[in-house]
């Protein structure tokens, strides 16, 4: 099943908070785990990413972290900022041979609040 | 640079006819996306092209078809538009479609409205 389920639908988090996304899968031939960060009338844009090798992935205020054992993945902004309010994306990919395809979670719309 | 541009922007059409969303990249890349955004949904991919000269279905294709014009170019048809296909469209590309060292890159979308 090329699925990926994404929680919450939307999140509410005061400025200088931490927001968390979270984010399940079932099929373990997934290889690649992206985050998206969409603002409005924009395309998404790529966040941040981790493979499975890894369980942490640090970028400045953005973390992922990535439980390989139990098929989840998670995006933490720390000292969220209302510069931050966006939709956020998850994603996974797999090869398909001839290249790698993206499934998407249904996202989450962060808001940051002074 | 613009990066992957989508014409139009914004699109009204009555059930039943048709339109050409036309896509374009200018970073050479090998792989080009449609997707299609819905609420509550994510985005769902509709075809995709490796290469120039291949297209695949992605999981939506019912009701569209594209075109791979040459390297730049990537088009999406509808040949009689429904108000299902009511949605945001997304084109994206990918240098070399392996996203771990090459992620997509996205354009503005087109918003498509079927009445």
């Amino acid at each position: 099943q090329q699925q990926v389920k994404q929680s919450p639908q939307s999140l509410i988090v005061q400025k200088g908070g931490i927001s968390i996304i979270n984010c399940a899968y079932e099929n373990t031939a997934f290889d690649y785990f992206p985050w998206y960060q969409q603002f409005p009338g924009k395309g998404p844009a790529l966040l941040i990413a981790i493979r499975p090798d890894v369980s942490e992935k640090k970028e400045g205020r953005f973390t992922i972290s990535f439980n390989k054992s139990a098929k989840q993945f998670s995006l933490h902004i720390m000292d969220s900022q209302p510069g931050d309010s966006a939709t956020y994306f998850c994603a996974a990919s797999w090869d398909t041979g001839g290249g790698n395809k993206l499934t998407f979670g249904t996202g989450t719309q962060l808001k940051v609040e002074l | 640079n613009a990066g992957v541009t989508q014409t139009p922007k914004f699109q009204v059409l009555k059930t039943g006819q048709s339109m050409t969303l036309q896509c374009a990249q200018d970073m050479n890349h090998n792989s080009m996306y449609w997707y299609r955004q819905d609420p509550g949904m994510g985005l769902r991919l509709i075809y995709y092209s490796a290469s120039e000269g291949t297209t695949d279905k992605g999981e939506v294709p019912n009701g569209y078809n594209v075109s791979r014009l040459n390297k730049r170019e990537f088009s999406l048809r509808l040949e009689s538009a429904a108000p299902s296909q009511t949605s945001v469209y997304f084109c994206a590309s990918s240098d070399t479609g392996r996203l771990y060292n090459s992620p997509l890159h996205f354009g503005n979308g087109t918003r498509l409205t079927v009445t």
